[in-house]
């Protein structure tokens, strides 16, 4: 059972480059999340998907842009890095909102220099 | 807005029991969870409770909700150095609208 896989694991940009984090899932879950993880400040939701095709602004969008193509595919992109946006981003997914607990990946740690 | 508040670090001997506790502010929340969070590792799911329960236990956790008060809190029992993680309260509200909302996380340290 692969569960939420996200690649890649670390990466280390400069700033102003750009680069797309990509989350799978494979439990036939509608809904799918990017968060960031920052120290002391717990998860904070940058985009979420309520299925395929569709986006929507979470907390912290800004400097990032999401796409879902594909049901099981939730990609985050940076289009300009920033040292700000350097943090640990976990993709998670959830067959619903309301009741469903969220099965989180094992996150990406990312280092913008 | 909503806001969930844990403490940042707590520790204590193994087999001692540890007690985390948080604060929610949104009165509409319905489930309640703990989440593990393991060095390198994503968040697990660890257990939940409805908002028209007290208390749920599970093994060695047990799960106390004053919705009076919008306290919340995971008791471990017997705790072993297994259990040395971030545990996250998250709340979830009625509307299913909006997406979790996590606190800061506890560090739970155990000392052997």
């Amino acid at each position: 059972n692969a569960g939420v896989t996200q690649t890649p694991k670390f990466r280390v940009l400069k700033t102003g480059q750009s680069m797309t984090l990509l989350c799978a899932q494979d439990m036939n879950h509608e809904y799918m999340y990017w968060y960031r993880q920052d120290p002391g400040m717990g998860l904070r939701l940058i985009h979420y998907s309520v299925g395929e095709g569709t986006t929507a602004k979470g907390e912290v969008p800004d400097g990032y842009n999401v796409s879902r193509l594909k049901k099981q595919n939730f990609l985050l992109g940076l289009e300009s890095a920033a040292p700000s946006q350097t943090s640990v981003y976990f993709c998670a997914s959830s067959y619903g909102l309301l009741n469903q607990p969220q099965h989180f990946g094992d996150g990406t740690r990312l280092s913008i220099l | 807005g909503e806001d969930v508040e844990q403490s940042l670090f707590l520790s204590v001997r193994e087999g001692d029991s540890s007690v985390i506790n948080c604060t929610y502010t949104d009165s509409s929340s319905t489930y309640l969870y703990w989440y593990k969070q393991e060095p390198g590792a994503g968040l697990q799911l660890l257990t939940y409770i409805f908002s028209n329960m007290d208390m749920k236990q599970d093994q060695r956790l047990t799960v106390l909700l004053n919705k009076k008060d919008k306290h919340l809190s995971l008791r471990i029992a017997d705790t072993q150095t297994g259990d040395s993680a971030i545990y996250f309260c998250a709340e979830r509200e009625v509307s299913g609208r909006r997406a979790l909302t996590f606190g800061s996380g506890t560090r739970l340290q155990v000392q052997p």
